[in-house]
């Protein structure tokens, strides 16, 4: 299948501060990305859904100016988790699609905030 | 409200034997169903899926059947084998092209030597 590089795979950030998230389709060009969240035990819950070129759209309660989304190019979008507190701990994930195929996903990124 | 509901969180077989993980939906309006295996600390990799016009799909070792009427699939893996064990979340789709993705909380499968 196609790959899906997210980075960094885990990262300790201090409070207040902002982190982001790079997800990159390696190997094709991804026209939709989308970011997801997931808590220990929990499903994983979308965040946003970006496209090339435009601003992303947010899932309800997700706040859009905590977790700026950028999709810069076919191949990238970042995440930037600002002001980070300690209930942004989670694990992110990143996945990427194509026209009519299915989407592939970054491996995750482990963020914690102490 | 959950609307993909994967009720048993771990299920565990003997290598050889079937796997039968199982998947629910209350909202009508999914049409495409499909199943994703996670490994700890990675992102989850795409098994199979199967659209509602369908009531199986097949690949491999790796089975879904959808009934509709009961809005319930599920993933049969025969023969199970240790490396099978993983989570595997039940993900649907909706009408209208959205590309939105609704996961269930998935199952932990442990299939033993």
């Amino acid at each position: 299948g196609a790959v899906v590089s997210q980075h960094p795979s885990w990262v300790i950030c201090k409070s207040g501060t902002s982190v982001k998230i790079e997800c990159r389709s390696l190997d094709f060009q991804a026209t939709t990305m989308f970011w997801y969240r997931q808590f220990p035990k929990q499903s994983l819950m979308l965040m946003a859904t970006s496209n090339e070129g435009s601003k992303a759209t947010y899932e309800q309660g997700v706040e859009k100016d905590k977790f700026l989304i950028n999709h810069a190019s076919l191949t990238l979008s970042t995440l930037t988790v600002t002001s980070a507190h300690p209930e942004d701990s989670s694990f992110y994930i990143c996945s990427a699609k194509q026209a009519n195929t299915e989407a592939f996903f970054g491996q995750g990124t482990r963020l914690t905030v102490v | 409200d959950q609307q993909v509901k994967q009720n048993s969180p771990s299920l565990s077989v003997q290598e050889g034997r079937i796997s039968i993980l199982n998947c629910d939906y209350t909202n009508s309006m999914f049409d495409y169903f499909l199943w994703y295996k996670k490994y700890p600390a990675e992102g989850p990799t795409f098994l199979i899926s199967i659209s509602s016009i369908k009531d199986k799909n097949e690949d491999g070792r790796f089975t879904v059947f959808l009934n509709k009427s009961a809005k319930h699939l599920s993933l049969h893996i025969v023969p199970s084998q240790p490396g099978d064990s993983a989570v595997y979340f039940c993900a649907a789709k909706g009408q209208g092209g959205s590309e939105k993705l609704v996961f269930g909380k998935g199952t932990k499968l442990t299939v033993n030597p």
